[in-house]
């Protein structure tokens, strides 16, 4: 069965620096990757998604992020953080074969705090 | 764009209540879900549909069931709610194979 792990559930960050959130997976073929934000009192939005081809991914609101299948890692990247940013970020994986289409195994989230 | 809206955002029941959730998307999305979220815990799947009377368990089942009668609403019910029941939760929709999920704003449900 598929897992997600994210090591860190809270990040303090100041504004204009530089954040990285990392996420592990457990899964024995090439999965799916996804990063969600949830802002306060919203539902969750995508940011990015990995299927297959070039490792790193660009997603909206100027994030990236790094496929590592040697390290089985997904790490979420933003050079320059925004008071805007502040929220919690979910990493999910997806097994995507025809028999789990759709199903997504989520991590815990990792709570980002931007001071100014 | 895609929009989910889910009946209420805060919902205050008591123990032993029938609980209803609603979810409707704008988008005729063939795939709906319903999670629940809780700290710490991140998303667990509880339903999905993939078509119109259709619906397969998630990961936590037991206590809720689901109905899917038109394929822009879908429900989740809580027969018998109980304390251990209160969370948020979220629904959300997806094209067939899109591998993109949109969610609602979510329920906050408290069961007293």
């Amino acid at each position: 069965a598929q897992s997600v792990t994210q090591p860190d559930i809270h990040i303090t960050v100041s504004e204009g620096a530089s954040l990285e959130l990392r996420c592990n997976y457990s899964y024995g073929a090439t999965p799916y990757l996804f990063w969600y934000v949830q802002s306060p009192g919203q539902g969750l939005q995508l940011l990015l998604k990995y299927f297959s081809g070039d490792t790193l991914v660009q997603g909206i609101k100027g994030f990236e992020a790094e496929f590592k299948r040697s390290q089985s890692s997904f790490n979420l990247r933003k050079p320059s953080v925004h008071w805007s940013d502040a929220a919690e970020y979910f990493c999910a994986v997806g097994a995507g074969t025809t028999d789990s289409w759709g199903k997504l195994q989520f991590g815990a989230g990792t709570q980002v705090v931007v001071t100014p | 764009d895609v929009k989910v809206t889910q009946s209420s955002r805060y919902l205050v029941k008591r123990t032993g209540e029938k609980v209803f959730l609603e979810c409707v998307q704008d988008m005729d999305h063939e795939n709906m879900f319903w999670y629940r979220q809780d700290p710490g815990l991140g998303l667990r799947l509880i339903y999905f549909s993939y078509d119109v009377k259709m619906k397969e368990k998630g990961d936590i089942p037991e206590g809720y069931s689901v109905s899917r009668e038109k394929k822009e609403r879908f429900s989740l019910i809580l027969e018998s709610a109980s304390t251990n029941q209160t969370s948020m939760y979220l629904c959300a929709s997806e094209g067939a194979r899109s591998y993109e999920q949109y969610f609602g704003p979510g329920t906050r449900l408290t069961v007293t």
